[in-house]
């Protein structure tokens, strides 16, 4: 079967940096994607990793690994802004996302 | 960027009744629109796929006589939920992407639905 694994909840402080990893099964793969979404609202698009290696995007990096089935989003200089659910997402053979669970990023002052 | 709405924003229905969702892609032909909901505190789970100009491909469990799907336009997307009930109650979000661009996926910003 497929499946996205992520943590559930994950703490950090305003100004520090926090690492959300993401590992994957999935039939096939074309891609995979983070997106930011607050309570309420509609998930908003940060990255998109296809091949290996480390993109970086302001504050915000995605890193992937196809070998390993593996994935991260690093926040750096977190602001209580940041404070969301990241949801980690696949894209599998036939182009279908396949959504993890999220894990809900908690930022304290 | 690419603009997807979603009409309307909030409903709260009686149950029984039935509730129409509208996804438009405001500045982009939307050759394929995905349907989503998702409970509190839940990941997206997707409900279907509609492909412009036929019949929408629901996935396992998703009741295609509750749930009409139609993508009567290339810009235009509509989610019938029939005869309401509470369980209906959740947060519906349309996604739009265009033909040849397989990746890039964008999202309405959803419609909560509450059917007392």
């Amino acid at each position: 079967g497929q499946n996205i694994d992520q943590p559930t909840e994950m703490t950090a402080t305003e100004g520090a940096i926090v690492q959300i990893n993401c590992t994957y099964q999935t039939s096939g793969f074309n891609g995979l994607f983070w997106y930011q979404q607050h309570a309420g609202e509609a998930p908003t698009f940060l990255s998109y990793n296809v091949l290996d290696g480390l993109e970086e995007k302001g504050r915000f990096s995605s890193f992937l690994s196809r070998s390993k089935g593996y994935s991260y989003l690093l926040l750096k200089e977190l602001q209580m802004k940041d404070s969301a659910s990241y949801l980690c997402a696949v894209m599998d053979s036939n182009y279908q996302l396949i959504w993890g669970a999220g894990t809900k990023l908690i930022i304290k002052p | 960027g690419a603009v997807v709405s979603q009409h309307p924003s909030r409903v709260i229905c009686k149950s029984g009744t039935s509730v129409k969702i509208e996804c438009r892609s405001l500045d982009f032909q939307a050759t394929t629109m995905f349907w989503y909901r998702q409970f509190p505190k839940k990941s997206l789970m997707l409900m279907a796929t509609s492909n412009e100009g036929s019949k929408a491909t629901y996935e396992q469990g998703v009741e295609k006589d509750k749930f009409l799907i139609n993508h009567a336009s290339l810009t235009l997307s509509t989610l019938t939920v029939t005869s309401a009930h509470p369980e209906d109650s959740s947060f519906y979000i349309c996604s739009a992407r265009s033909a040849g661009v397989e990746y890039e996926q964008y999202f309405g910003p959803g419609t909560r639905l509450t059917v007392t």
